[in-house]
Protein backbone atom coordinates (compact mmCIF):
# COMPACT_ATOMS: atom_id res chain seq x y z
CA UNK A 1 0.00 0.00 0.00
CA UNK A 2 0.86 3.73 -0.45
CA UNK A 3 4.39 4.44 2.34
CA UNK A 4 5.52 7.65 3.42
CA UNK A 5 8.89 7.47 4.98
CA UNK A 6 10.77 10.18 6.63
CA UNK A 7 14.51 10.51 7.61
CA UNK A 8 16.22 11.44 9.41
CA UNK A 9 14.39 9.62 12.46
CA UNK A 10 16.20 11.72 14.95
CA UNK A 11 18.79 14.54 15.00
CA UNK A 12 20.17 16.10 17.37
CA UNK A 13 21.94 19.44 16.51
CA UNK A 14 23.44 22.65 18.57
CA UNK A 15 21.34 25.59 18.63
CA UNK A 16 22.40 27.79 15.72
CA UNK A 17 23.22 25.27 13.75
CA UNK A 18 20.33 23.93 10.64
CA UNK A 19 17.98 20.99 10.00
CA UNK A 20 16.48 19.18 7.78
CA UNK A 21 14.45 16.18 7.10
CA UNK A 22 12.92 14.76 4.19
CA UNK A 23 10.12 12.46 3.24
CA UNK A 24 9.45 10.33 0.57
CA UNK A 25 6.44 8.53 -1.10
CA UNK A 26 6.05 5.41 -2.71
CA UNK A 27 3.12 7.27 -4.81
CA UNK A 28 2.62 10.92 -6.42
CA UNK A 29 0.69 12.98 -4.19
CA UNK A 30 -1.66 15.84 -4.76
CA UNK A 31 -0.32 17.62 -1.36
CA UNK A 32 2.10 17.22 1.28
CA UNK A 33 1.09 18.41 5.15
CA UNK A 34 3.61 19.31 7.56
CA UNK A 35 3.08 18.98 11.14
CA UNK A 36 4.93 19.90 14.49
CA UNK A 37 4.53 17.97 17.52
CA UNK A 38 5.61 19.42 20.77
CA UNK A 39 7.09 16.86 23.42
CA UNK A 40 4.11 15.57 25.24
CA UNK A 41 2.14 17.92 22.57
CA UNK A 42 -0.05 16.56 20.02
CA UNK A 43 0.36 16.96 16.08
CA UNK A 44 -0.27 20.62 15.18
CA UNK A 45 -0.89 22.01 11.35
CA UNK A 46 1.91 23.63 9.85
CA UNK A 47 1.32 23.96 5.88
CA UNK A 48 0.16 22.71 3.08
CA UNK A 49 2.41 21.99 -0.52
CA UNK A 50 0.07 21.16 -3.70
CA UNK A 51 1.84 22.22 -6.85
CA UNK A 52 4.96 20.67 -8.12
CA UNK A 53 7.97 22.31 -7.16
CA UNK A 54 6.35 24.20 -4.88
CA UNK A 55 8.91 25.86 -2.15
CA UNK A 56 7.16 27.91 0.79
CA UNK A 57 8.54 29.75 3.50
CA UNK A 58 8.04 30.61 7.37
CA UNK A 59 10.15 32.50 8.90
CA UNK A 60 12.98 30.06 9.67
CA UNK A 61 11.53 27.08 7.95
CA UNK A 62 11.24 26.37 4.30
CA UNK A 63 9.09 23.85 2.78
CA UNK A 64 9.59 22.20 -0.53
CA UNK A 65 7.45 20.09 -2.76
CA UNK A 66 9.38 17.75 -5.41
CA UNK A 67 9.13 18.33 -9.22
CA UNK A 68 7.62 14.44 -9.20
CA UNK A 69 5.17 15.55 -6.24
CA UNK A 70 6.59 12.38 -4.36
CA UNK A 71 8.92 14.30 -1.82
CA UNK A 72 9.31 16.64 0.13
CA UNK A 73 12.01 18.74 2.61
CA UNK A 74 11.95 20.77 5.46
CA UNK A 75 14.78 23.02 6.08
CA UNK A 76 14.97 25.02 9.51
CA UNK A 77 18.14 27.62 9.59
CA UNK A 78 20.20 28.59 12.65
CA UNK A 79 17.62 26.37 15.10
CA UNK A 80 16.56 27.50 18.07
CA UNK A 81 15.14 25.60 21.36
CA UNK A 82 11.45 26.49 20.76
CA UNK A 83 12.02 24.00 17.12
CA UNK A 84 12.32 21.14 19.73
CA UNK A 85 9.94 18.69 18.73
CA UNK A 86 8.50 15.88 15.70
CA UNK A 87 8.05 16.83 12.47
CA UNK A 88 6.02 14.99 10.49
CA UNK A 89 4.98 14.97 6.99
CA UNK A 90 1.95 13.27 5.80
CA UNK A 91 1.17 12.89 2.03
CA UNK A 92 -2.53 13.13 0.77
CA UNK A 93 -4.01 11.97 -2.35
CA UNK A 94 -2.70 8.42 -4.10
CA UNK A 95 -5.27 5.34 -4.08
CA UNK A 96 -6.73 5.48 -0.83
CA UNK A 97 -7.71 9.25 -0.83
CA UNK A 98 -6.53 9.73 2.50
CA UNK A 99 -3.45 11.13 4.55
CA UNK A 100 -0.74 9.01 5.25
CA UNK A 101 1.76 10.22 7.95
CA UNK A 102 5.46 9.62 7.82
CA UNK A 103 7.14 8.12 10.40
CA UNK A 104 8.64 11.57 11.79
CA UNK A 105 11.32 13.20 12.26
CA UNK A 106 12.41 14.31 16.18
CA UNK A 107 14.56 17.27 16.14
CA UNK A 108 16.69 17.90 19.75
CA UNK A 109 18.70 21.37 19.67
CA UNK A 110 21.30 21.37 22.68
CA UNK A 111 21.40 25.31 23.98
CA UNK B 1 -13.85 27.19 20.46
CA UNK B 2 -12.78 24.67 21.58
CA UNK B 3 -11.41 23.08 18.29
CA UNK B 4 -11.33 19.16 19.14
CA UNK B 5 -11.84 17.82 22.93
CA UNK B 6 -10.49 14.08 24.04
CA UNK B 7 -11.65 12.25 26.70
CA UNK B 8 -10.01 10.79 29.32
CA UNK B 9 -6.26 12.15 29.34
CA UNK B 10 -5.12 9.40 30.93
CA UNK B 11 -6.54 5.61 31.60
CA UNK B 12 -4.60 2.48 33.19
CA UNK B 13 -7.02 -0.44 32.06
CA UNK B 14 -6.59 -3.97 32.99
CA UNK B 15 -6.27 -6.82 30.46
CA UNK B 16 -9.28 -7.54 28.70
CA UNK B 17 -11.23 -4.61 30.31
CA UNK B 18 -13.44 -2.13 27.84
CA UNK B 19 -13.46 1.65 27.87
CA UNK B 20 -14.72 3.95 25.10
CA UNK B 21 -12.81 7.44 24.23
CA UNK B 22 -14.72 10.18 23.28
CA UNK B 23 -13.92 12.61 20.60
CA UNK B 24 -15.74 16.09 20.06
CA UNK B 25 -15.30 18.56 17.67
CA UNK B 26 -16.56 21.81 17.62
CA UNK B 27 -15.73 23.41 14.23
CA UNK B 28 -18.28 22.00 12.03
CA UNK B 29 -16.12 19.62 10.10
CA UNK B 30 -17.61 16.41 8.16
CA UNK B 31 -14.77 14.27 8.46
CA UNK B 32 -12.84 13.08 11.96
CA UNK B 33 -10.28 10.32 12.72
CA UNK B 34 -8.41 8.12 15.18
CA UNK B 35 -5.35 7.66 15.11
CA UNK B 36 -2.87 5.88 17.55
CA UNK B 37 0.74 6.91 17.98
CA UNK B 38 3.51 4.20 19.48
CA UNK B 39 7.43 5.42 19.79
CA UNK B 40 9.31 5.03 16.34
CA UNK B 41 5.73 4.09 14.15
CA UNK B 42 4.45 7.66 13.28
CA UNK B 43 0.07 8.22 13.20
CA UNK B 44 -1.43 5.42 12.35
CA UNK B 45 -4.77 5.81 10.93
CA UNK B 46 -7.43 3.42 13.13
CA UNK B 47 -10.67 4.46 12.04
CA UNK B 48 -12.06 7.15 10.02
CA UNK B 49 -16.20 9.16 8.97
CA UNK B 50 -16.03 10.76 6.07
CA UNK B 51 -19.51 12.41 7.44
CA UNK B 52 -22.09 11.77 9.86
CA UNK B 53 -23.39 7.82 9.53
CA UNK B 54 -20.29 6.63 7.76
CA UNK B 55 -17.42 4.98 9.02
CA UNK B 56 -14.48 2.88 7.90
CA UNK B 57 -11.43 0.81 8.73
CA UNK B 58 -8.00 2.67 8.74
CA UNK B 59 -4.89 0.75 8.55
CA UNK B 60 -4.83 -0.77 12.06
CA UNK B 61 -8.96 -1.33 13.06
CA UNK B 62 -8.16 -4.73 14.83
CA UNK B 63 -9.79 -5.15 18.23
CA UNK B 64 -11.69 -1.35 18.06
CA UNK B 65 -14.79 -0.34 17.27
CA UNK B 66 -16.33 3.75 16.45
CA UNK B 67 -19.40 5.14 16.43
CA UNK B 68 -20.26 8.46 14.90
CA UNK B 69 -22.47 9.84 17.37
CA UNK B 70 -23.60 13.35 15.11
CA UNK B 71 -21.62 15.41 13.30
CA UNK B 72 -19.88 16.52 15.95
CA UNK B 73 -18.91 13.33 18.05
CA UNK B 74 -16.96 10.03 17.44
CA UNK B 75 -16.13 7.97 20.12
CA UNK B 76 -13.61 4.20 20.10
CA UNK B 77 -14.02 1.81 21.57
CA UNK B 78 -11.72 -1.02 23.04
CA UNK B 79 -13.56 -4.20 24.17
CA UNK B 80 -11.32 -6.25 25.60
CA UNK B 81 -8.14 -4.18 25.87
CA UNK B 82 -4.50 -5.55 25.46
CA UNK B 83 -1.28 -4.84 26.48
CA UNK B 84 -0.56 -4.53 22.57
CA UNK B 85 -2.96 -1.60 22.57
CA UNK B 86 -1.30 0.69 25.27
CA UNK B 87 -0.47 3.61 23.23
CA UNK B 88 -1.11 7.16 22.48
CA UNK B 89 -4.45 7.60 20.84
CA UNK B 90 -5.17 11.00 19.03
CA UNK B 91 -8.91 12.28 17.80
CA UNK B 92 -8.59 14.45 14.20
CA UNK B 93 -11.10 16.57 12.30
CA UNK B 94 -10.94 18.44 9.00
CA UNK B 95 -13.54 20.27 7.08
CA UNK B 96 -14.54 17.66 3.93
CA UNK B 97 -11.84 15.35 2.91
CA UNK B 98 -8.62 13.65 4.67
CA UNK B 99 -6.48 15.43 2.66
CA UNK B 100 -7.43 18.84 3.85
CA UNK B 101 -5.71 20.23 7.38
CA UNK B 102 -6.59 17.95 10.33
CA UNK B 103 -6.71 19.30 13.82
CA UNK B 104 -6.13 17.29 16.52
CA UNK B 105 -7.50 16.48 20.33
CA UNK B 106 -4.75 16.72 23.00
CA UNK B 107 -4.92 13.04 22.91
CA UNK B 108 -5.64 9.66 25.53
CA UNK B 109 -1.91 8.22 27.02
CA UNK B 110 -3.48 4.51 27.50
CA UNK B 111 -2.04 1.95 29.20
CA UNK B 112 -3.06 -1.72 29.59
CA UNK B 113 -1.38 -3.90 31.90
Amino acid sequence: GQQVMQIPQYQHVQEGEDFTTYCNSSTTLSNIQWYKQRPGGHPVFLIQLVKSGEVKKQKRLTFQFGEAKKNSSLHITATQTTDVGTYFCAGGGGATNKLIFGTGTLLAVQP
Amino acid sequence: NAGVTQTPKFQVLKTGQSMTLQCAQDMNHNSMYWYRQDPGMGLRLIYYSASEGTTDKGEVPNGYNVSRLNKREFSLRLESAAPSQTSVYFCASSSVSATDTQYFGPGTRLTVL
